[in-house]
């Protein structure tokens, strides 16, 4: 249990759908983050939200569209997919000294675009 | 972010220490030092962090260098469960998201 859930585990989609991950925490936190997992690459950073607000978006193709209606829900709606969008998508949350507040991860949503 | 550098993958035995080392020559007075791991199939995980002194948990311990261009991840007793890809991680006050590397794949042998 790591206090940040994430529902799908997993979610199988045509390139057409539209589909959300959901992401929640409460643990408190005011910042809240989706990150993308390639196979074999680094974790990249997609989108941060602090207090709800939307803060930085990092050059992500608009068929990735982010939600945050308040601090402890988070959502990344997706439609028109491509198969390379395949990847481990994860949120995470921490608390407001940035610095010295670790992130806290959910298990991610595995996708799978066909 | 500072960035930083670690080797790509490292091996131990069960129940010997691990010392997993991080090289960040760039970090700034006020930058903490973080450190998560990712089990297979798994977000990543927090492991330890600090900022000047050397920090313990129930999972390891953080050895900082005394110029903070360094850190060490001590693992005091590693099992088969600790195999995973572990990531030190410079986490500045004023940046937010964190920038994860490619991070050091440890192997546990038996």
């Amino acid at each position: 249990e790591t206090g940040v859930t994430q529902t799908p585990r997993h979610l199988v989609m045509g390139m057409t759908n539209k589909k959300s991950l959901k992401c929640e925490q409460h643990l408190g936190h005011n910042a809240m983050y989706w990150y993308k997992q390639s196979a074999k690459k680094p974790l990249e950073l997609m989108f941060v939200y602090n207090f709800k607000e939307q803060t930085e978006n990092n050059s992500v193709p608009s068929r990735f569209s982010p939600e945050c209606p308040n601090s402890s829900h988070l959502f990344l709606h997706l439609h028109t997919l491509q198969p390379e969008d395949s990847a481990l998508y994860l949120c995470a949350s921490r608390g407001l000294d940035r610095g010295n507040s670790p992130l806290h991860f959910g298990n991610g949503t595995r996708l799978t675009v066909t | 972010d500072a960035k930083t550098t670690q080797p790509n993958s490292m091996e131990s035995n069960e129940e010997e220490p691990v010392h997993l080392p991080c090289n960040h020559s760039t970090i700034s007075g006020t930058d903490y030092i973080h450190w998560y791991r990712q089990l297979p199939s798994q977000g990543p995980e927090y492991v330890i962090h600090g900022l000047t002194s050397n920090v313990n948990n129930r999972m390891a311990s953080l050895a900082i260098a005394e110029d903070r261009k360094s850190s060490t991840l001590i693992l005091h007793r590693a099992t088969l469960r600790d195999a995973a890809v572990y990531y030190c991680i410079i986490s500045g006050g004023g940046a937010d998201g964190l920038t994860f590397g490619k991070g050091t794949h440890l192997i546990i042998q038996p």
